[in-house]
C-alpha cells in the first residue's frame, strides 16, 4: 500500500496560472520534502517541513510556496508558473532529519507541464 | 565544496550478469549514504543505507560497500534482471558550520539497462 501518496500524478497548467499539488503520508512522519527532478537529473530539495518548522533552502524561487496543514498533507504552491517550472515534483518523508540516518520515502511524484 | 559524483552515467548489461556503480562523495563531516532505485516515472525507493562505521550492507541482489577513508561507495548488482533497470542514485548527507551546513546531496544517477 502507498505510504506517500500524491496527486495528480499529472498535472497540466498555464504559463502565469497558480496550481497546487498535493502529497499525504500513512507514516506519520516528522519530516516533509518537496522535490524538484527534472529530466536525467537529480532531484532538488526545495523545503522541508520537520513538524510544523518550515525550512526554505536558499536558492529556491519565491515562486514556490509550501503548506503544511496537519502532520499528514503537504502541499505545493506555484504561484506563477513558468517554462522552466515543468518537472517531476517529488514528495518524501522521513522519520527524523537526514542526520539522523533514516531513509525517505518518496511518493511517486507529480509531473507538471506548463502550455 | 560538497559534491557527490558518480560512475558510470550510464551502462547497459545482459540479463544475468553482475555489475558494479560507484560513487564518490565530499562531504565532510560525512554523516549517511544511501542508495536509491528510482524506477521511470516512479519515487525513488531506498535501498541501503550506511553511516560511518559501516561497510557493507545488502539488500537481497544489491550489495553496497563504503571506504569512509577514501570517501568512495559502490553498489553491486548479482544476477542482474529486466527490472533492475532503473536509475540507481547515491545519497550522502553530511557537512557542519564550517562547510556550509547539514546537507543532502544527491548524485546525478547511474542509467541501467539490463538486456535480455
Amino acid at each position: 500500500d502507498a505510504m506517500v501518496i500524491q496527486n495528480p500524478r499529472y498535472q497540466v497548467t498555464q504559463f502565469g496560472k497558480p496550481v497546487t499539488l498535493s502529497c499525504s503520508q500513512t507514516l506519520n512522519h516528522n519530516v516533509m520534502y518537496w522535490y524538484q527532478q527534472k529530466s536525467s537529473q537529480a532531484p532538488k530539495l526545495l523545503f522541508h517541513y520537520y513538524d510544523k518548522d518550515f525550512n526554505n533552502e536558499a536558492d529556491t524561487p519565491d515562486n514556490f510556496q509550501s503548506r503544511r496543514p496537519n502532520t499528514s498533507f503537504c502541499f505545493l504552491d506555484i504561484r506563477s508558473p513558468g517554462l522552466g517550472d515543468a518537472a517531476m515534483y517529488l514528495c518524501a518523508t522521513s522519520r527524523d532529519p537526514p542526520a539522523g540516518g533514516q531513509p525517505q520515502h518518496f511518493g511517486d511524484g507529480t509531473r507538471l507541464s506548463i502550455l | 565544496k560538497n559534491q557527490v559524483e558518480q560512475s558510470p552515467q550510464s551502462l547497459i548489461i545482459l540479463e544475468g550478469k553482475n555489475c558494479t556503480l560507484q560513487c564518490n562523495y565530499t562531504v565532510s563531516p560525512f554523516s549517511n549514504l544511501r542508495w536509491y532505485k528510482q524506477d521511470t516515472g516512479r519515487g525513488p525507493v531506498s535501498l541501503t543505507i550506511m553511516t560511518f562505521s559501516e561497510n557493507t550492507k545488502s539488500n537481497g541482489r544489491y550489495t553496497a560497500t563504503l571506504d569512509a577513508d577514501t570517501k568512495q561507495s559502490s553498489l553491486h548488482i548479482t544476477a542482474s534482471q529486466l527490472s533492475d533497470s532503473a536509475s540507481y542514485i547515491c545519497v550522502v548527507s553530511g557537512g557542519g558550520v564550517y562547510t556550509g551546513g547539514f546537507k543532502t546531496i544527491f548524485g546525478a544517477g547511474t542509467r541501467l539497462f539490463v538486456k535480455a
